[in-house]
């Protein structure tokens, strides 16, 4: 299953297959980007990262991929599982102030669900 | 657990109560912050703390005041609250800046407001 556009807020994805989830940043100073997953009940748990020199970055069965070029991230996760049913949120940070460098801005979030 | 502990994980309180929320971080982060999360919105920042200094208040209304006494404690202290400030607030602490390191968030305290 894939989520397009500038944000899909729900996506289904049949149990073993593919989830391709996007998300387009805004900040063209951002160059650090991270990938949140949000259980319900729980705050957001950090999945993969990547920095602005990179194009992509492989975790366990997690894949993030950066275009700089068009502002766009995604994160694919393999074979997904019932456990991956969560709200997923990419997140940019950066910007020419020593301050910025504290703040994270998330996206709206993307709410997967696994159907078995 | 994360590392990152927030009490009460409920609170429903009227509008004229005073009550406070507490994080408390065991990473041994030099920065601590508040996060408020509403349904269908984006999470947004409230205030940045570093070595127990405020770097950030985005714009909060005073109906929310926080305190960090040091690096491992943050609260935020509320009064006079609205029923739009029903919300899932969060506490989330890095290592120096988010730059390279990411956030570490609590499992979050569920305010209602009545």
């Amino acid at each position: 299953g894939e989520s397009v556009g500038l944000h899909l807020p729900t996506l289904s994805v049949q149990e073993g297959d593919n989830s391709i989830i996007n998300c387009a940043y805004s900040n063209s100073a951002s160059d650090y980007f991270i990938w949140y997953k949000q259980e319900s009940g729980k705050g957001p748990q950090f999945i993969i990262d990547i920095r602005s020199n990179m194009d992509k970055r492989q975790g366990q069965r997690v894949t993030v991929l950066l275009n700089k070029t068009v502002k766009h991230l995604s994160l694919q996760i393999a074979a997904t599982q019932p456990g991956d049913s969560a709200v997923y949120f990419c997140a940019e940070n950066g910007g020419p102030r020593e301050d910025d460098d504290y703040k994270l801005s998330f996206g709206a979030g993307t709410t997967v669900t696994v159907r078995a | 657990e994360t590392g990152v502990t927030q009490t009460p994980r409920h609170l429903v309180m009227g509008m004229t109560n005073k009550k406070s929320l507490k994080c408390e971080q065991h990473l041994g982060h030099n920065a601590m912050y508040w996060y408020k999360q509403s349904a269908k919105k984006p999470l947004e920042l409230m205030f940045v703390y570093s070595l127990e200094e405020r770097v950030e208040n985005n714009s909060v209304p005073s109906r929310f005041s926080p305190e960090c006494p040091n690096s491992s404690h943050l609260f935020l202290h509320l009064h006079t609250l609205q029923p739009e400030d029903s919300a899932l607030y969060l506490c989330a602490s890095s290592q120096d800046s988010a730059r390279g390191h990411g956030y570490t968030f609590g499992s979050g305290t569920r305010l209602t407001v009545v």
